[in-house]
């Protein structure tokens, strides 16, 4: 079975500042894993995602994610936090070769100026 | 292009009356997804389409839930004899494959049942 945890509802920092949003899933298979973030009243956008390739991944406005298979974790971390980067973010995980898409309950984060 | 769309936005029914949330997505997508989203939460897996094929639907609470895509496009999600319980932001997603490719999710529709 599938699950994925997000190991803090809130997170807040400074502008300017690190971010750090943890993950951690569970799966019987490889899975994919993605990062989505959702903007108040707006809808679900990728951040980025992981599919067995590079394990540190790229993604959209300075955030990367790095896949550790030792420890089930793919926590998501930008160098220095924007005020238009407060909103909510979801941790998803996808077995290869399923569609069963599981998200976390989601980390919100706020970013004090 | 168009992204995926979602109608009505907004919806408010009565308890038990049915209600059909309707799904358009991006042209040429395989996948469609559909998901409820509690207040507070992330989005919980309904069903999922490849085409017109419902592959999967372990995800739909129960059997007053059903969805369809007979065209392999459009797809809508029915909701018989609604509850309050049922109250919640209904999404959709497309994606262009399968499972690892990225899903488009829709601006959702918020259903409440009084």
């Amino acid at each position: 079975a599938q699950s994925v945890t997000q190991l803090d509802s809130h997170v807040s920092v400074s502008e300017g500042t690190p971010v750090l949003l943890r993950c951690n899933y569970s799966s019987s298979y490889s899975p994919s894993l993605f990062w989505y973030v959702q903007h108040p009243n707006k809808g679900l956008q990728l951040l980025l995602k992981y599919t067995s390739a590079a394990t540190l991944v790229k993604g959209i406005n300075g955030f990367e994610a790095e896949f550790k298979k030792s420890e089930t974790s793919f926590h998501l971390t930008k160098p220095s936090a924007h005020m238009s980067d407060a909103a909510e973010y979801f941790c998803v995980v996808t077995p290869t070769g399923g569609f069963k898409t599981i998200f976390g309950a989601g980390t919100r984060l706020f970013v004090k100026a | 292009g168009a992204g995926v769309s979602q109608s009505p936005r907004y919806k408010v029914t009565k308890r038990g009356q049915d209600v059909a949330l309707r799904c358009d997505p991006i042209s040429g997508h395989v996948s469609l997804y559909w998901y409820r989203q509690a207040l507070g939460q992330g989005p919980e897996f309904l069903t999922y389409f490849n085409y017109e094929a419902q592959q999967d639907k372990s995800g739909l609470p129960n059997d007053r839930f059903s969805a369809e895509r007979p065209e392999g496009s459009i797809s809508t999600l029915t909701i018989q004899r609604t509850e309050q319980r049922d109250s919640a932001m209904y999404r959709c997603a497309s994606s262009y494959g399968e499972d690892t490719d990225t899903q488009y999710f829709g601006p959702g529709t918020r259903l409440t049942v009084l």
